[in-house]
């Protein structure tokens, strides 16, 4: 089955700084690439996503780029804010949809103000 | 956007009691819902996979009988932790994925509920 890692577990920042977290899949047929943000005590939200025919997807502050060819692709947050602290989680599925997601170990990003 | 609800948040039992945890999407219909078990700082580990009107899925090494899903409609799942045990403590979150436009395939997660089995 798919296998997901992710790097780094621990991640602090200072404000204003950027913020890269990787991850590599198993399973050269994973086609549906999305990451959850988890906030203390609450339940995982998407933030982004993006898709194997797509390089790269931006949406505002954030962007995911994805390397088909190596099977990695990263989250990356730029110009950080201290709201932005919560654990990161990648997800991979075959398919194209949310259906059978396999998640990475998950980042704990902290932006120090 | 969509939204799954859980109840409840946080529950505390003791041991050998049964706890039924509730997950509903709120405005939307759901085709698929399924179950996490999260340990602290840890990833979420899919425990089992639910559809609508028929019997759950689950995972290798989850045991059915300890752990009753039912998925009476297609907006509500349950997950009944039966005869729970201090080791059943964790942090529940159900998911649902979307049946109708405009988030059809889209996959929304519950707030969690924490459970403490004393």
């Amino acid at each position: 089955g798919e296998n997901v890692e992710q790097h780094p577990s621990t991640l602090s920042v200072q404000e204003g700084d950027s913020a890269v977290i990787k991850c590599t899949y198993s399973d050269s047929a994973s086609n549906y690439f999305p990451w959850y943000k988890q906030e203390l005590g609450k339940g995982p939200q998407l933030i982004i996503d993006i898709r194997s025919n797509v390089g790269e997807k931006k949406d505002q502050r954030i962007a995911v780029t994805l390397n088909k060819t190596a099977k990695h692709f990263s989250l990356h947050i730029t110009e950080t804010q201290p709201e932005d602290s919560a654990v990161y989680f990648c997800a991979a599925s075959i398919g194209g949809s949310a259906r059978q997601l396999t998640f990475g170990s998950g980042t704990q990003l902290t932006v120090l103000p | 956007g969509a939204v799954v609800s859980q109840h409840p948040s946080r529950v505390i039992c003791k041991s050998g009691t049964s706890v039924k945890i509730e997950c509903r999407s709120l405005d939307f219909q759901a085709t698929t819902m399924f179950w996490y078990r999260q340990f602290p700082k840890q990833s979420l580990m899919l425990m089992a996979t639910s559809n609508e009107g028929s019997k759950a899925t689950y995972e290798q090494g989850v045991e059915k009988d300890k752990f009753l899903i039912n998925h009476a409609s297609l907006t509500l799942s349950t997950l009944t932790v039966t005869s729970a045990h201090p080791e059943d403590s964790s942090f529940y979150i159900c998911s649902a994925i979307a049946r109708q436009a405009p988030n059809t395939g889209e996959l929304f997660f519950g707030e969690g509920s924490r459970l403490t089995v004393l």
